[in-house]
């Protein structure tokens, strides 16, 4: 069965620093994967996806996430972190050929000033 | 334009009475999903419509869970004799056909059960 796992619940960054969320998932074929973003008293949003097409994915609001195969890795990314980033952000797989969502717990990230 | 839509956003009920929760998809999308967000279980699958296809149901805890999508749009996920346990925000998702995968999946706000 396919899953995936985010490891640290809470995640503290400093606004400017480096934003990384590391999610590793597990599944018997190539899977898709994504991250969405849930913002407070809102549904998730999607950030961005991997389709296969490349291995590297640049997603809206400055984030990007590398499928690595050999480490069955999909981390996220973003240069600089921002207030507006504070958020929970959650990592989800589907197999090829069954469009449920697999989802990890979720990382809150805090953005501190 | 318009996303998808859930309604009540907020509900509070007493055990053991039944529920139901509405979902509108996004005008055209043929697939529909219902998950539940819950403080011990995280995000978990329900259950998934694809146009006139067979749902699949394989997430649904028990048999005090139905849903259905009438006309292949609107759905209704209704909870009967609801437990404690049933407590959490109930998402609905839908998605556009596409030839090739995958198909990125839109949510509503959700609702937010809570029973007494």
């Amino acid at each position: 069965a396919q899953s995936v796992t985010q490891l640290g619940s809470h995640v503290s960054v400093s606004e400017g620093a480096l934003v990384l969320l590391r999610c590793n998932y597990s599944s018997s074929v190539p899977p898709y994967l994504f991250w969405y973003v849930q913002y407070p008293n809102q549904g998730l949003q999607l950030l961005l996806k991997y389709t296969s097409a490349a291995t590297l994915v640049k997603g809206i609001n400055g984030f990007e996430a590398e499928f690595k195969k050999s480490e069955t890795s999909f981390h996220l990314t973003k240069p600089s972190a921002h207030m507006s980033d504070a958020a929970e952000y959650f990592c989800a797989v589907s197999e090829r050929g069954n469009n449920r969502l697999a989802f990890g717990k979720g990382n809150q990230v805090v953005v501190i000033p | 334009g318009a996303g998808v839509s859930q309604s009540p956003s907020n509900k509070v009920t007493e055990k053991g009475k039944d529920v139901e929760l509405r979902c509108d998809p996004i005008s055209g999308h043929t697939a529909l999903y219902w998950y539940r967000q819950s403080l011990g279980q995280g995000l978990e699958f329900l259950i998934y419509f694809q146009g006139n296809s067979a749902p699949d149901k394989s997430g649904l805890p028990s048999d005090r869970f139905s849903a259905e999508r009438t006309g292949g749009s609107v759905s209704t996920l209704t909870i009967q004799r609801t437990q404690q346990e049933d407590s959490a925000v109930y998402l609905c998702a839908s998605s556009p056909w596409t030839s090739g995968g995958p198909e990125t999946q839109y949510f509503g706000p959700g609702t937010r059960l809570l029973v007494l």
